[in-house]
């Protein structure tokens, strides 16, 4: 049973320009969370979705940030215009039935913006 | 004051010995407290999960939860090379969606 799975692993942008990160949960899972991790910061939610549905945005800059659970497909997590201080790993998390469940977590996507 | 303060470390011990790891926090309304390792450059993993007070024992790993002074600990008992990642405590509250709330994570070493 593979885990979650999260692509690309390491993706460089220059500023300006739109970052896509893909995540695919585990086998049976139908809620996916995000979360960014900063070096001094630690791991801080961002968003929360089930199938179609954003659940809990609460975590998620105002602007430039989106993220969407498509019926059919992974997860995206979109960084338009990214900036400098988009630079951080992004993990993706996802659980069974809702967000009482553990929460399985993803490698990761380590996103630089030069 | 944040929410979940956790001493960043590193913690250095040798191998062989009891490391304890500690987390407070100020809000009360917490009620699922959990702990998660994360090898470098991996995601996070669950490694223990309690509810309300208490302790909580799985192998060489202890938890305890102490919710009248807000303070959650993990021990690792015949601490061993590949015990040494960075721990990370995480908990959350009834109501909401229970998104967990982290700690910044101690990094711990552990030589041979």
């Amino acid at each position: 049973n593979a885990g979650v799975m999260q692509n690309p692993r390491h993706l460089v942008r220059r500023r300006g320009q739109e970052a896509r990160l893909r995540c695919s949960p585990m086998k049976g899972h139908s809620h996916v969370y995000w979360y960014r991790q900063l070096p001094e910061e630690g791991l801080k939610f961002m968003v929360y979705l089930q199938k179609e549905n954003i659940i809990d945005e609460s975590g998620m800059p105002k602007e430039r940030f989106s993220a969407e659970f498509p019926k059919e497909g992974p997860s995206i997590l979109r960084i338009q215009q990214v900036v400098r201080g988009d630079s951080a790993a992004y993990f993706c998390a996802s659980s069974p039935r809702s967000s009482t469940d553990t929460q399985y977590f993803g490698p990761g996507t380590r996103l630089t913006v030069l | 004051q944040k929410e979940v303060e956790q001493d960043p470390g590193p913690l250095s011990v040798p191998e062989g010995a009891i490391v304890s790891l500690n987390c407070t926090y100020s809000n009360s309304a917490f009620q699922y407290f959990m702990w998660y390792r994360q090898y470098s450059r991996k995601g996070p993993e669950l490694l223990m999960y309690t509810y309300s007070s208490g302790n909580k024992e799985d192998g060489r790993f202890t938890a305890q939860v102490d919710k009248s002074s807000k303070y959650i600990s993990l021990f690792i008992r015949d601490s061993q090379p590949s015990d040494s990642a960075t721990y990370l405590c995480a908990m959350s509250a009834p109501g909401g969606s229970y998104i967990p709330t982290f700690g910044r994570g101690t990094s711990l070493i552990v030589h041979p």
